[in-house]
């Protein structure tokens, strides 16, 4: 069964810095495409970055770029955020998703989100 | 960017209805489009991809329809578990974008 578990958000100060974490099981992380996709308090589902199955290609939204990267840790089968300058526009719940693939990016598993809350 | 716009942005329905949802794209995007229901304080739920092929296990309750820039998401037969709001997204190129969402309520 696929499994998709986020940690690491909570609250942290403008211009502070948070890693998220997202463990899959069910499936190995090497084999697909996934996502960070966000949703802020009453709003809709952002896309935030999304990384390849190989890992070699990243993307980003405009909003997050040069300050956010995605990256993953095979052997743990982890995916990760690391979020950096962080901004009280980017306080939200951070979902990660498995894509089906990097070509066709729609989300078939997420998991059930982390907030983050950027405020001093 | 390809933006995604839905309509309406709210819909109120009874019990058993029939409603359609209508999801517009800026640019043509053949048939990559997905949609989703999400309910209060829960994940979104995949529901249809490829404008208008039912994922495993979804209820034939639900329908897609569409290509190019236009699509709507039927569903019938309406159940008390299927008042949520529905998001449509498009796949079509990065960056992936999706509709503002349509809340349907509960007449």
């Amino acid at each position: 069964e696929v499994q998709l578990l986020e940690s690491g958000g909570g609250l942290v100060q403008p211009g502070g810095s948070l890693r998220l974490s997202c463990t899959a099981s069910g499936f190995a992380l090497r084999s697909y495409s996934m996502s960070w996709v966000r949703q802020a308090p009453g709003k809709g589902l952002e896309w935030v970055s999304a990384m390849s199955e190989s890992g070699e290609s990243k993307y980003y939204a405009d909003s997050v770029k040069g300050r956010f990267t995605i990256s993953r840790d095979i052997s743990r089968n982890t995916l990760h955020l690391q979020m950096d300058s962080l901004r009280a526009e980017d306080t939200a719940v951070y979902f990660c998703a498995k894509a089906v693939s990097w070509a066709r990016p729609y989300f078939d598993y997420w998991g059930q989100g982390t907030l983050v809350t950027v405020s001093s | 960017d390809i933006q995604m716009t839905q309509s309406p942005s709210s819909l109120s329905a009874s019990v058993g209805d029939r409603v359609t949802i209508t999801c517009r794209a800026s640019q043509g995007i053949i048939n990559y489009l997905a949609w989703f229901q999400q309910k209060p304080g829960k994940a979104p739920k995949f529901l249809i991809y490829g404008a208008s092929s039912l994922q495993s296990g979804v209820p034939s309750k639900f329908s897609g329809s569409g290509s190019g820039t236009d699509f709507t998401l039927t569903i019938s037969s309406l159940q008390p578990e299927d008042f949520a709001t529905y998001y449509c997204e498009q796949y079509f190129s990065y960056p992936v974008t999706f509709g503002q969402g349509t809340r349907l309520e509960i007449k």
